[in-house]
C-alpha cells in the first residue's frame, strides 16, 4: 500500500530563517511526487511535479528535490506570506494520489 | 479565466437529507476528482472519473454519489447513508490522470 508520511506536523519560523520539510514515501513504481500549499479555508494550490530521483524544481523562495525515498520542499529565507499548510502527494501503480497530512508552517515577521 | 469552481461556499445538512455538491471546470480536463479533507488527515478520495459517463470509486466511496454527463461538471451527492458527512469537499481536475491535478475552492459541508 502506497503511504506518505510528511514531517514535521507543524514548523515555526522567524522571517528569514530558512528550513526544509520532508516527505517519506512507499510506493511501488513511483508515478509522481506533488507539493502543494493550503491556505486555510482554500484548495490546495499545485507547486511542482518531482518524477525521478535527483530532480529538482524551484519557484520564488520553494525549492523541491526527490531522492529514491523522499522529497524536500526546501524554504529560502521566508515571509509571513508563505505561512500556509504544505501538502505531499504520491503516485504510484494506481492512478490515485496519496497524500500526507501535510506540514503547517508559521512563519513570524 | 480558466479554472475550478465549487457551490456552496458552505452548505448545511440537516439529518436525512440529500445535498448536492456541484463542480464545474473550463480547463478542458478530462479527469475530475472528489476529495474529503478532514482536521488532521489526509485528503482522501471519494469517487474519480476520466472520462464522461464513466466513474469509478475511490477509498471512501459509501455514503456518496456522482454523475458524469458533461466533461465541465462533476457534481457529488452526499445521501442521507452517510454517518458522518461533516467535512471539507475538494473537487479537482487534470488532463491527464498522470499529471498534476488542480483543485477548486472547496465546499463546507455541516450537518446540523
Amino acid at each position: 500500500e502506497d503511504q506518505v508520511t510528511q514531517s514535521p506536523e507543524a514548523l515555526r519560523l522567524q522571517e528569514g530563517e530558512s528550513s526544509s520539510l520532508n516527505c517519506s514515501y512507499t510506493v511501488s513504481g513511483l508515478r509522481g511526487l506533488f507539493w502543494y500549499r493550503q491556505d486555510p479555508g482554500k484548495g490546495p494550490e499545485f507547486l511542482f511535479t518531482l518524477y525521478s530521483a535527483g530532480e529538482e524544481k524551484e519557484k520564488e523562495r520553494l525549492k523541491a528535490t526527490l531522492t529514491k525515498k523522499e522529497s524536500f520542499l526546501h524554504i529560502t529565507a521566508p515571509k509571513p506570506e508563505d505561512s500556509a499548510t504544505y501538502l505531499c502527494a504520491v503516485r504510484g501503480g494506481s492512478e490515485k494520489l496519496v497524500f500526507g497530512k501535510g506540514t503547517k508552517l508559521t512563519v513570524n515577521p | 479565466d480558466g479554472g475550478i469552481t465549487q457551490s456552496p461556499k458552505y452548505l448545511f445538512r440537516k439529518e436525512g437529507q440529500n445535498v448536492t455538491l456541484s463542480c464545474e471546470q473550463n480547463l478542458n480536463h478530462d479527469a475530475m476528482y472528489w476529495y474529503r479533507q478532514d482536521p488532521g488527515q489526509g485528503l482522501r478520495l471519494i469517487y474519480y472519473s476520466q472520462i464522461v459517463n464513466d466513474f469509478q470509486k475511490g477509498d471512501i466511496a459509501e455514503g456518496y454519489s456522482v454523475s458524469r454527463e458533461k466533461k465541465e461538471s462533476f457534481p457529488l451527492t452526499v445521501t442521507s447513508a452517510q454517518k458522518n458527512p461533516t467535512a471539507f469537499y475538494l473537487c479537482a481536475s487534470s488532463i491527464d490522470p498522470l499529471y498534476e491535478q488542480f483543485f477548486g475552492p472547496g465546499t463546507r459541508l455541516t450537518v446540523l
